[in-house]
This record gives C-alpha cells, sequence and structure tokens, in this order.
C-alpha cells in the first residue's frame, strides 16, 4: 500500500445519493486504476487513467464516471449510487515501461454499502 | 473473514508442504503475467511476474511456471507457512491494463 491512499475507507449511503472515492498516490505513475471487488467475480476494471485528464472505460463503467485533473488524484464517482454498487472497491498505480509489462500496485480499498 | 473469499476455489495443506495454485488465462496473445497475494481485509500485494519467452520463474520461496501452448499458469509456494494463508490471485497484462482471475483461496494448517 506504500504511496497509494483511499478515502474514505469505509462509507454507507443512500440509494440515489452521489458518492466521490478519492485516491492519491505519492509515486508520480502515470496510470491509475479504479476496480471493484465483489464475490464470484474477482477484480473487475472500472476505469483507467494513462495521464492528467485521459481515461477511458473498463469493463464494468455503467454508472461510474472518473476524473484526473492531477498527476497524484483520481477520483470516482457514483452519480446515483444503487445496492448494486454495494462493494469493495480498490485503487491500482502502474509506471508502464517500454512493452506491454504493467504491474500493478494496490491501494488499501474503500467498502461502499449503499442501503 | 473478507467477503471476497465467499464461492473461490479452496486448497488446503498443512503447515510446511508445499503448495500448488493452478490458473487458466484466455488471451494467446497475453505476453506478461502476475500472481497476487491478498490478505483478509487488505489490497492485493506483488508476488511474483513472468514474460511470455519465459517458462519459469524463481523467487524467495515461490516459483511461477508458464505453459503456453494450454494457456495455464501455476504458482507453487514451497514450505507453505499460516503466514501464506490469503487469496491468490492470477492476471494477464494488455498494454495497459489486467484482467484477473476469480482467485483461490489457499488456507495453511499448522
Amino acid at each position: 500500500d506504500a504511496g497509494i491512499t483511499q478515502s474514505p475507507r469505509h462509507k454507507v449511503t443512500e440509494t440515489g445519493t452521489p458518492v466521490t472515492l478519492r485516491c492519491h498516490q505519492t509515486e508520480n505513475h502515470r496510470y491509475m486504476y479504479w476496480y471493484r471487488q465483489d464475490p464470484g467475480h474477482g477484480l473487475r476494471l472500472i476505469h483507467y487513467s494513462y495521464g492528467v485528464k485521459d481515461t477511458d472505460k473498463g469493463e464494468v463503467s455503467d454508472g461510474y464516471s472518473v476524473s484526473r485533473s492531477k498527476t497524484e488524484d483520481f477520483l470516482l464517482t457514483l452519480e446515483s449510487a444503487t445496492s448494486s454498487q454495494t462493494s469493495v472497491y480498490f485503487c491500482a498505480i502502474s509506471e508502464a515501461i517500454a512493452g506491454d509489462y504493467n504491474e500493478q500496485f494496490f491501494g488499501p480499498g474503500t467498502r461502499l454499502t449503499v442501503l | 473473514g473478507e467477503s471476497v473469499g465467499l464461492h473461490l476455489p479452496t486448497l488446503s495443506v498443512q503447515e510446511g508442504d508445499n503448495s500448488i495454485i493452478n490458473c487458466a488465462y484466455s488471451n494467446s496473445a497475453s505476453d506478461y503475467f502476475i500472481w497476487y497475494k491478498q490478505e483478509s481485509g487488505k489490497g492485493p500485494q506483488f508476488i511474483i511476474d513472468i514474460r511470455s519467452n519465459m517458462d519459469k520463474r524463481q523467487g524467495q520461496r515461490v516459483t511461477v511456471l508458464l505453459n503456453k501452448t494450454v494457456k495455464h499458469l501455476s504458482l507453487q509456494i514451497a514450505a507453505t507457512q499460516p503466514g501464506d494463508s490469503a487469496v491468490y490471485f492470477c492476471a494477464e497484462s494488455g498494454y495497459s491494463t489486467l484482467t484477473f482471475g476469480k482467485g483461490t483461496m489457499l488456507l495453511v494448517s499448522p
């Protein structure tokens, strides 16, 4: 978890409310990722960023948006939270090097419960 | 325990045994593979990686084997310890993203 923090670590919210999760890194890595982790599904990519203001969708992007205005911060927003978005959310960072090699380092996670 | 462990295949071993965790990957074009360990309540931690031009790579107490013919990856842990109890994930790499397997839970009994 060194160099990556997530906030909040736990959140309980109600259906229909907006929620923003924050990922902060001190490693100056170019790539940042948001995953969700659910029983039976493993880690699934929501969105990722390959630079400031450069983002792309992952496997399960519906209902989520992201923003990256600074290298160190990557925000995940649930515009109108639903119970199906109850999950554990992980941020990851990576510094892509020459070729396709892409080791990612993960944050400690945020447990989100939508009632 | 962490809810991520529900519905996972589980490997139960005795302390001191060798453990082998298997993973099938899907994309024959993938050229980089990683094993992660996830302890309860924590984020995944990097264990070892291997490139597609290799068949085997060794670390401290861990070995990864890659069989590209059948798209199979395995993680071998020597002299398994109670601290090795965790969920283990394999991941295959595209250019800038990883695709994760669903994981295997390793339980080590003293």
